[in-house]
């Protein structure tokens, strides 16, 4: 069974610096694209960016690009998303999902990462 | 802003079809790329529904198919049930965003 287990809630303050992780399992992990999505509070879902694990090789949204920071440990089958200066609009849910890259989908998600910035 | 847009909001009765339509463009829809579907319900993480256009994973009911035509896409939801109660969205990629993906701007079907 496909499992992708995101690591825990996080509150932070505006400033710090947050990683958080998507854990893959259940398949080959290097041979798949992992993608991160956005969801803001009451609103709907963003499209970050995609990494394959495999070579690192990544790629972002316009929108996200230079905020944001896609990575992946092939060694561990672990994907992650980080930022170095977190701010108050980074308040959102963070979900991690499997790209099905043949057709551009995503076909599994993890459970979701709440991170709240607030002063 | 994203460039897919659909209703943000459609409702019916039990039994009854409601349609979703999800605009794009010719970067997106239009260029060919193909569209996909997720259902979320509220507090839990988005779930496939409808990938390739018209296509349902193992265990999705036949009441929910997908159609293209042109720049548009819809998700048709007949025999609405209490069930189908969430948020839907739809899924693409556009040629003008560095090929990335690109989500609608979501619809809420409600039940009545």
């Amino acid at each position: 069974e496909v499992q992708l287990v995101q690591s825990g809630a996080e509150v932070k303050k505006p400033g710090e610096s947050l990683k958080i992780s998507c854990k893959g399992s259940g398949y080959s992990f290097t041979s798949h694209w992992i993608g991160w999505v956005r969801q803001m509070p009451g609103k709907g879902l963003e499209w970050m960016g995609i990494i394959s694990p495999g070579d690192s090789d990544t790629r972002y949204s316009p929108s996200f690009q230079g905020q944001v920071t896609i990575s992946a440990d092939k060694s561990i089958d672990t994907a992650y998303l980080q930022w170095r200066s977190l701010k108050a609009s980074d308040t959102a849910i963070y979900y991690c999902a499997k790209l099905l890259s043949s057709y551009n989908y995503f076909d599994s998600w993890g459970q979701g990462t709440l991170v709240t910035v607030s002063s | 802003q994203s460039v897919l847009t659909q209703p943000p909001s459609v409702s019916g009765a039990p039994g009854q079809r409601v349609t979703i339509s999800c605009t794009g463009s010719s970067s997106n829809i239009g260029a060919g790329y193909h569209v996909h579907w997720y259902r979320q319900v509220p507090g839990t993480a988005p779930k496939l529904l409808i990938s390739t256009n018209n296509n349902r994973p193992l265990g999705v009911p036949d009441r929910f198919s997908g159609s293209k035509s042109g720049t548009s896409t819809s998700l048709t939801i007949t025999g609405l049930q209490a069930e189908d109660e969430a948020d839907y969205y739809c899924q693409s990629f556009d040629s003008t965003l560095s090929g990335s993906g690109v989500f609608g701007t979501g619809t809420k079907v409600t039940v009545l």
